[in-house]
Parts: C-alpha cells; sequence; structure tokens
C-alpha cells in the first residue's frame, strides 16, 4: 500500500528557532494535510493543502504542496514552547475516501 | 459544537472480553474513521464509513467490528480482546469534500 515518510523523526531545538520537516509519498496525491497532537489528546488540523504548488500560511506555520505532488513541507518560524508535541502529515490521493498518515515528527523545545 | 466525542476514555479488559468504543458526531458529517495508534507510532486505520449503512475495511480491520445506522455514531466492537489490541483508539469524522478529517480525544485500551 501506500506509505508516507515524514522526517525527521524527532528534533530538539532551542526556542526561537526555526523548524522544517517534510513528507513524501511513493505516489501522487491531490490533498497534504498536517495535523498537531499534543499528549494524551488527538490530531488537531493545522493546514490543509489541495493543489501542486500551493503555499498556505496559519499565524507561524507555513506548508506547501510540492510541485511535484508527491512531498509537503512544514515550517514553524520562531518556536515557542507550546508548538511542543507530535506533527503527522497526511495525504491522499485522486479517488481515495481515506487518508495516509505519516509516522510524525516529534518536537522538543528547550527553553 | 462538541465535535467529535469518544468514550469511555480509559478501560481495562481482560484477554476475551468484548467491549464497544463509541463515537458520536455532532457536525452532520458523512464520512466517519477509526484508527488506532500504537505507543510511538502513527495512525492505522481499522475501519471507515461514508455515510449510514455504508462501511468499508481499513488496513487493520482483524478482530473489530462497526456499524453506522445513523449519521451521528459509528461505534468499534471488540468481540474477543487480545493484548495485541492494546492502544489508543481515535475516532474521527469528515464531510467528506475536502477530505479533512477532525479527531475525537481517543479512548485508551489495555488488555491483560
Amino acid at each position: 500500500g501506500q506509505q508516507l515518510n515524514q522526517s525527521p523523526q524527532s528534533m530538539f531545538i532551542q526556542e526561537g528557532e526555526d523548524v522544517s520537516m517534510n513528507c513524501t509519498s511513493s505516489s501522487i496525491f491531490n490533498t497534504w494535510l498536517w495535523y498537531k497532537q499534543d499528549p494524551g489528546e488527538g490530531p488537531v488540523l493545522l493546514i490543509a493543502l489541495y493543489k501542486a504548488g500551493e503555499l498556505t500560511s496559519n499565524g507561524r506555520l507555513t506548508a506547501q504542496f510540492g510541485i511535484t505532488r508527491k512531498d509537503s513541507f512544514l515550517n514553524i518560524s520562531a518556536s515557542i514552547p507550546s508548538d511542543v508535541g507530535i506533527y503527522f502529515c497526511a495525504g491522499r490521493d485522486q479517488g481515495a475516501q481515506k487518508l495516509v498518515f505519516g509516522q510524525g515528527t516529534r518536537l522538543t523545545i528547550n527553553p | 459544537n462538541a465535535g467529535v466525542t469518544q468514550t469511555p476514555k480509559f478501560r481495562i479488559l481482560k484477554i476475551g472480553q468484548s467491549m464497544t468504543l463509541q463515537c458520536t458526531q455532532d457536525m452532520n458529517h458523512n464520512y466517519m474513521y477509526w484508527y488506532r495508534q500504537d505507543p510511538g507510532m502513527g495512525l492505522k486505520l481499522i475501519y471507515y464509513s461514508v455515510g449510514a449503512g455504508i462501511t468499508d475495511k481499513g488496513e487493520v480491520p482483524n478482530g473489530y467490528n462497526v456499524s453506522r445506522s445513523t449519521t451521528e455514531d459509528f461505534p468499534l466492537r471488540l468481540e474477543l480482546a487480545a493484548p495485541s489490541q492494546t492502544s489508543v483508539y481515535f475516532c474521527a469524522s469528515g464531510s467528506g469534500t475536502g477530505y479533512e478529517q477532525y479527531f475525537g480525544p481517543g479512548t485508551r485500551l489495555t488488555v491483560t
């Protein structure tokens, strides 16, 4: 089946640093979504992308739908302690009614 | 709107017992999903439904059953609990238009 490779698996950064993470797929996707999961909670939708090349921001978060339609990137600028958590990418190919999720990137911030 | 609600939040089962995990959404979404998340791992799809009366298997359906008699409810049934089913279970719903999914808070299940 389809697989998403999300990297890095974990990140340890200082407060105030910028963060970048990405997701690549083995097939072309029509939708890319980025979620954040806090400990003990369900994933929360951050950004949704629907067109190749699309660049969308949500506050300090920016995500892009790769031109090849096989990848997506999430950037967080000027990280703060509440950014700590696990970030998941998810994708959907044409005709599918369900998402495929990446393994997650665990973000830890040192104050 | 409460969004997606799940009950119970925690449960401990003995091997061989059965239980139903409840999921309700008040957003009038047609699409509903059940996932499991093992420690340190991503989400694996168990079952999903595109509308009342319609269900389909996901990636890891063995040992589970679902039903969808109403738009709002999508219960997940474990008939003979096994230690391999120890996990956190998330229910999600979506309108199906943009394929965005909205998650409940999860049920943490331990089978011993």
